[in-house]
């Protein structure tokens, strides 16, 4: 079985550009979410979908991060435009489980990373 | 792969040593544990969580305690070997269930 794939691995752009991230998650799993980790940082939430609908987005920085699941298939998060301070790693994980549950086993993508010049 | 920051915390060990990571948390609602590990360039992997109503859980050579009096986690380690050589976090949810808090993780290094 797949898991959770992540493209790109690692996107180096300028200060102003636009980057698009994406994520498939594993078959089948309605939960998606969305955690990235600055540098020398923790792993932060930014937002959860169930299926098609995001969930909780509280942890989204700012209105420059717009995360979408189109079909509630695989998601995407773009950052328009970049700044220095989005540089990390943004992980995307899923799970089966239904929120209010227990949270069960998250899984995790690789990881892209993102570097802003 | 992805690098560490500069203020993680680190643990050295030589192999067949057993290991102890040590994690505290603040948030006294918290009802849900996970370790994570993560090895250079890959994601988060799940190895062990534990409910608040349980002090103590074991896995395949890992076990979890938690000291939810001092808000406390730890992570053993038996007989630790070279690929257990990684970052480990953890992590808790407090009551929604979905959002993971993470810790800011110890680098753990097996010596051969």
């Amino acid at each position: 079985e797949a898991g959770v794939t992540q493209f790109p691995s690692h996107s180096v752009i300028e200060k102003g550009q636009t980057v698009t991230l994406r994520c498939d998650p594993i078959s089948g799993h309605d939960n998606l979410y969305w955690y990235r980790r600055v540098m020398g940082k923790e792993i932060k939430f930014l937002l959860h979908f169930v299926k098609e609908s995001k969930q909780d987005e509280s942890g989204m920085p700012n209105n420059r991060f717009l995360a979408e699941r189109t079909g509630g298939t695989y998601s995407t998060l773009k950052v328009q435009p970049a700044e220095l301070e989005d540089s990390g790693v943004y992980f995307c994980a899923s799970s089966q489980v239904l929120p209010g549950t227990a949270t069960g086993e998250l899984f995790f993508g690789e990881g892209s990373r993102l570097t802003v010049l | 792969g992805e690098s560490v920051g500069l203020h993680l915390p680190t643990l050295s060990v030589q192999e067949g040593d057993n290991s102890i990571i040590n994690c505290a948390y603040s948030n006294s609602a918290s009802d849900y544990f996970i370790w994570y590990k993560q090895e250079s360039g890959k994601g988060p992997q799940f190895i062990i969580d534990i409910r608040s109503n349980m002090d103590k859980r074991q896995g395949q050579r890992v076990t979890v305690l938690l000291n939810k009096t001092v808000k406390h986690l730890s992570l053993q380690i038996a007989a630790t070997q070279p690929g257990d050589s990684a970052v480990y976090f953890c992590a808790e949810s407090g009551g929604s269930n979905y959002k993971l808090t993470f810790g800011k993780g110890t680098l753990l290094t097996v010596n051969p």
